[in-house]
Order: structure tokens, then sequence, then C-alpha cells
């Protein structure tokens, strides 16, 4: 079965704690997105890989990073600087289109995080 | 002004009803748009994907693009209690690096 998993479901963090969200895909997609999603907000870019040991900052970096070691994983941390955390964060990957479109972004089942 | 307009809802409709959700954007640079469905606590999925001006149909779902109007529509033919959920729709730039910007979402109920 091909697709995006991310882990864990849920997660809780106090406050001062660094906590990573885990995302791995097995449909060999070179590009990975993660996003975060407020209620009424829509999602909002916080972070992008279009390939392996690079990647760009999206709208909200802030307070958070990642790593691209490996093609298939994705992980993004949560730093304690990142002021309002509690959220639900959603990993995608697509294709990396050499003709400049957009490809297909298919999304994980999402973690909710939650800073007590 | 955000850069993809799109009415949070609800919307509630009677089964079978057709419904039409809309997005309104401001940049005229979006060549490539999408529409994306959302269960409750789930990743959005899928729906439709067209480039540039047009009609797009896939079985009850009509996706609409009027690019002089800055203007995105998705048709819902009879709908099902199933097609209750919230649908984003998303853009992008051509020569981008795949970047999408998201609608807010709009909530759909139909009831049985």
């Amino acid at each position: 079965d091909g697709g995006i998993t991310q882990s864990p479901k849920y997660l809780f963090r106090k406050e001062g704690q660094n906590v990573t969200l885990s995302c791995e895909q097995n449909l060999n997609h070179d590009a990975m997105y993660w996003y975060r999603q407020d209620p009424g907000q829509g999602l909002r870019l916080i972070y992008y890989s279009q390939i392996v040991n690079d990647f760009q900052k999206g709208d909200i970096a802030e307070g958070y990073s990642v790593s691209r070691e490996k093609k298939e994983s994705f992980p993004l941390t949560v730093t304690s600087a990142q002021k309002n955390p509690t959220a639900f964060y959603l990993c995608a990957s697509s294709r990396r289109t050499t003709s400049g479109g957009a490809d297909t972004q298919y999304f994980g089942p999402g973690t909710r995080l939650t800073v007590l | 002004q955000k850069e993809v307009e799109q009415d949070p809802g609800p919307l509630s409709v009677p089964e079978g009803a057709i419904v039409s959700l809309n997005c309104t954007y401001s940049n005229s640079a979006f060549q490539y748009f999408m529409w994306y469905r959302q269960y409750s606590r789930k990743g959005p999925e899928l729906l439709m994907y067209t480039y540039s001006s047009g009609n797009k149909e896939d079985g009850r779902f009509t996706a609409q693009v009027d690019k002089s109007s800055k203007y995105i529509s998705l048709f819902i033919r009879d709908s099902q209690p199933s097609d209750s959920a919230t649908y984003l729709c998303a853009m992008s730039i051509s020569g981008n690096t795949g970047k999408l910007i998201f609608g807010q979402g709009t909530t759909l109920q139909v009831k049985p």
C-alpha cells in the first residue's frame, strides 16, 4: 500500500518542550511539505523540501525546524520558540515537476498537537 | 486581503440538492486549481485538478475556472450525506516550486 503515514496521531506537549512529528512516504515522491491547520484558517505552509538535503521556509516557519536526510522522511520539530503550537499538522508529498507546473499533493492523516 | 478567499459556511442542504462551492483569488498568475475534500480529523484528499480556464467533470463533481473573473467553483450534483465534509480550494503559480495556496475551506452538511 502506497501512501503517507504520520505519527503519532495525537501528541501532548508541556510548555517549553520540543517535540518531533514524523512523516514517512513510500510514493517515491521527491517533494514533501508540512502544513499547519487551525480552525477557520485553512492550511498554512510551514516548510517544504523539493529534494533530499534541501528545504525552504514556508509562510510560517518561525518556531519550527525540519530535516530531509532521506527521500521518504521529512520530520518536523516544533520548538519551544513556537508561541502557539496547538494545531493540526499535515504532511504532504508530490512528484517534483520538471515542466514548472504544480503536481498533485497527497496528504497524510495528520497529527493533532496539544500544548498543556 | 488574503490571496484566496473562501466562505467558511457552514452550508447545509437537503440530500439530492445541487451544491455550489466557490473561491475567489487576487493573483492573476495562478494557473493550477484544485479542490480537496477533508473529513473531520482526517487529511485532505484531492477531488479535482484543473489547469487554466474551463470546466472539468468527474462523476457528480464539476470544477469550473473563470480566470477573467478570478473565480473558481465546485458543483456537486445529487448531493449525499457522505459528501458532508470541508471543501478546500487550492491554487498554484506556473513555474513555482509546487507551493499551494489554500482557501480556508467551506464546511458542507448534507441532511438526509
